[in-house]
């Protein structure tokens, strides 16, 4: 079974506008910790965002936030004042349990930011 | 620069034929991994190390791989009898913590394709 599902394949946003990535998750573990990934076309994974189960307050990052709805299993992506240089492949993941272990990945959005 | 590093970066081969790459992960990390991504995928875990002790495999990860880091510093992962559905990207992450996170930081990746 998929354990997470990003069902943007793509996406257009104009220059200096905000876009939300949706990401949703399936686990049974009280413990787990999700990530959100930029992939350039350049083929590096950047790491962007943490969000840990029991974390209480939604994180942030600069421009990036996540909007961590922990009952309804989502952990979607918002990137604020989007920028050119933010077009990338993004990844949603999930760690479950161990804080070492394997990361599991999604299919991925595909963000083109237009001037 | 003190990133991930993986070596070669393209490797073309032709169906059959063993190939080897090699990644070096950040010197005080001691968790190390290895990930497969195909074209128009997020990246699926392949196997993971603490130290030299190789301590997960995937099902993805069939008799011809193999994967060893017998120092517990550069690992290397073979292929061996190249397939065609072998061609991928291949990346290695290595893990330490940073404010808590236990992030993954990952390397350029080596592309596999198999003629």
């Amino acid at each position: 079974a998929q354990k997470i599902t990003q069902t943007q394949p793509g996406m257009f946003v104009q220059e200096k506008e905000a876009v939300t990535l949706d990401c949703t998750y399936d686990t049974s573990d009280p413990s787990y910790g999700l990530f959100w990934y930029k992939q350039p076309s350049s083929g590096e994974m950047i790491f962007l965002i943490y969000q840990g189960s029991y974390d209480q307050q939604n994180a942030t990052e600069g421009r990036y936030s996540l909007n961590f709805q922990k009952a309804r299993k989502s952990a979607n992506l918002v990137i604020s004042a989007s920028q050119l240089g933010d077009s990338a492949m993004y990844f949603c993941a999930m760690r479950e349990g161990d804080s070492w272990g394997k990361l599991q990945f999604g299919a991925g959005t595909q963000v083109v930011v237009t001037p | 620069d003190t990133g991930v590093s993986q070596n070669p970066r393209h490797k073309i081969t032709k169906r059959g034929q063993n190939v080897t790459f090699r990644c070096d992960p950040i010197s005080e990390h001691n968790r190390l991994y290895w990930y497969r991504q195909t074209l128009g995928q997020g990246p699926e875990f392949l196997t993971y190390f603490q130290n030299e002790a190789q301590l997960e495999k995937s099902r993805l990860l069939s008799d011809r791989f193999s994967a060893e880091r017998p120092k517990g510093s550069f690992s290397t992962l073979e292929i061996q009898r190249t397939e065609q559905g072998d061609s991928a990207m291949y990346l290695c992450a290595s893990s330490g913590v940073q404010r808590g996170i236990h992030e993954q930081f990952f390397g350029p990746g080596t592309r596999l394709t198999v003629l």
